[in-house]
């Protein structure tokens, strides 16, 4: 069982808005910023947002946002090569250790 | 541009131990900003923090495997190392290395499927 929790999946149609959510407690998400990672088809995982920062290179379609203990990622205007799996992690300061979420999977429809 | 790059034997028998090797480029590994972790992902499931490295020496681990890991590293090779033991078939995975400042990772690394079996 994971320490964050994210939705099992998500699906949008091209060019909608959807929302990604991971939900922790005060000893991680309440405390730390939150990294959101892509993982398409099982490849390596790339970062697509730490804290409210974009890295370079992702589009700004992407942002980041949190409130309490729990954090979002909003895609703005889906496309085709979002259909990815997403994970978030951040510090958990009682288990003294970084944790993820179990991951969402996002269809685009 | 970081990158980071896994190396070491993709098959280890049970209750051996499982060595890997992350060489790092486009950064210097005595960096006092960034963590230098492993992470790893068994097959058909989410990704698990084994730990991370601060190039003081300082050393963080996932309390479920703290009895069996160790990570280190080499200033002059810019390198740093994960080492496994007593390991069985759940410890099967593609394992990550990676660089993050704290809570997060920026940059990962491409993987190595490591088997367990005999």
């Amino acid at each position: 069982q994971s320490a964050l929790t994210q939705e099992a999946s998500v699906s949008g149609t091209v060019g909608q808005k959807v929302t990604l959510s991971c939900t922790g407690n005060s000893n991680n998400i309440g405390s730390y910023a939150v990294g959101w990672y892509q993982q398409i088809s099982h490849g390596s995982p790339k970062t697509v947002m730490f804290g409210n920062s974009l890295p370079s290179g992702i589009p700004d379609r992407f942002s980041g946002s949190k409130s309490g203990t729990t954090a979002s990622l909003t895609i703005s205007g889906l496309q085709p090569e979002d259909e990815a799996d997403y994970y978030c992690s951040t510090w958990d300061y009682s288990l003294n250790a970084q944790v993820f979420g179990g991951g969402t999977k996002l269809t685009v429809l | 541009q970081v990158q980071l790059q896994e190396s070491g034997p993709g098959l280890v028998k049970p209750s051996q131990t499982l060595s890997l090797t992350c060489t790092v480029s486009g950064d210097s590994i005595s960096s006092d900003f960034y963590y230098w972790a492993w992470i790893r992902q068994p097959p058909g499931k989410g990704l698990e923090w084994i730990g991370y490295i601060f190039y003081s020496g300082n050393t963080y681990y996932n309390p479920s495997l703290k009895s069996r890991v160790t990570i280190s590293v080499d200033m002059s090779k810019n390198h740093f190392s994960l080492n496994l033991t007593s390991v069985t078939a759940a410890d099967t995975a593609v394992y990550y290395c990676a660089r993050g400042p704290t809570a997060w990772v920026d940059y990962w690394g491409q993987g190595a499927l490591v088997t367990v079996s005999s």
